[in-house]
């Protein structure tokens, strides 16, 4: 157990929705990151915040939003759902914002949508 | 476009081997080089960060080296048991982002 924790676990909805998904960082760290792994694609970077602000910014889709939260929390917003969105989303979390600081890995929110 | 790769892409040893991986990326701008564990149904277990030229880690059975110039790292596990089987990804970071890219992995698979 990382320490991060996701919610939900498992998501299915139907295309044109906007779905939250929702992380919280291990105890004492400042920096949240997300990533999405889809069925043929290695794991992809989206988003990183660090105490509130974002940080860095990767693949992320313009229908898609992040924030994190003044208790440190982070919630990754999808709208106008695309067959396409089925994926894997973790999230992972650090002490920092280094590049070079270990990033541990929440359990992941599985998104089918149909 | 940042490319790491890695291989093999699976493999397959028996319990008691020894066995390597490689992850081979841009040797400019090198900034840190992540590898991690990532076994069925759970999530990335992170193993090293490696961030100097030459660098060597270890965790147990298992560890890694660093070439910063010549682009790779390897990872090494001594005498493979069925619990190391499972996906090692390495994600490779530069000094001018943030974000970490990832290699699509080498699936292990140890049998008894």
């Amino acid at each position: 157990d990382s320490g991060v924790t996701q919610t939900p676990k498992h998501l299915i909805t139907a295309t044109g929705q906007r779905v939250t998904l929702r992380c919280s960082p291990r105890s004492g760290d400042l920096s949240v990151y997300w990533y999405q792994q889809s069925l043929d694609q290695g794991l992809q970077f989206l988003i990183q915040y660090y105490n509130g602000e974002e940080r860095a910014k990767g693949n992320i889709l313009e229908r898609f939003s992040a924030q994190q939260f003044p208790d440190l929390h982070s919630e990754l917003n999808l709208s106008s759902l695309e067959l396409g969105d089925s994926a894997l989303y973790f999230c992972a979390s650090s002490v920092w914002r280094e590049p070079g600081d270990t990033q541990y890995f929440g359990p992941g929110t599985r998104l089918t949508v149909l | 476009i940042l490319n790491v790769e890695q291989s093999p892409q699976s493999l397959h040893v028996q319990e008691g081997d020894s066995t390597n991986f490689t992850c081979s990326f841009p040797s400019s701008n090198f900034y840190a080089l992540h590898w991690y564990r990532w076994e069925t149904a759970k999530s990335p277990e992170a193993l090293f960060v490696m961030t100097l030229n030459g660098d060597e880690k270890k965790k147990g059975r298992i560890s890694a080296t660093l070439n910063t110039k010549e682009g790779y790292s390897y990872l090494y596990i001594k005498g493979s048991q069925p619990e190391d089987s499972a996906t090692y990804l390495c994600a490779f970071i530069t000094g001018t982002a943030s974000k970490l890219t990832f290699g699509t992995g080498t699936r292990l698979q140890v049998t008894l």
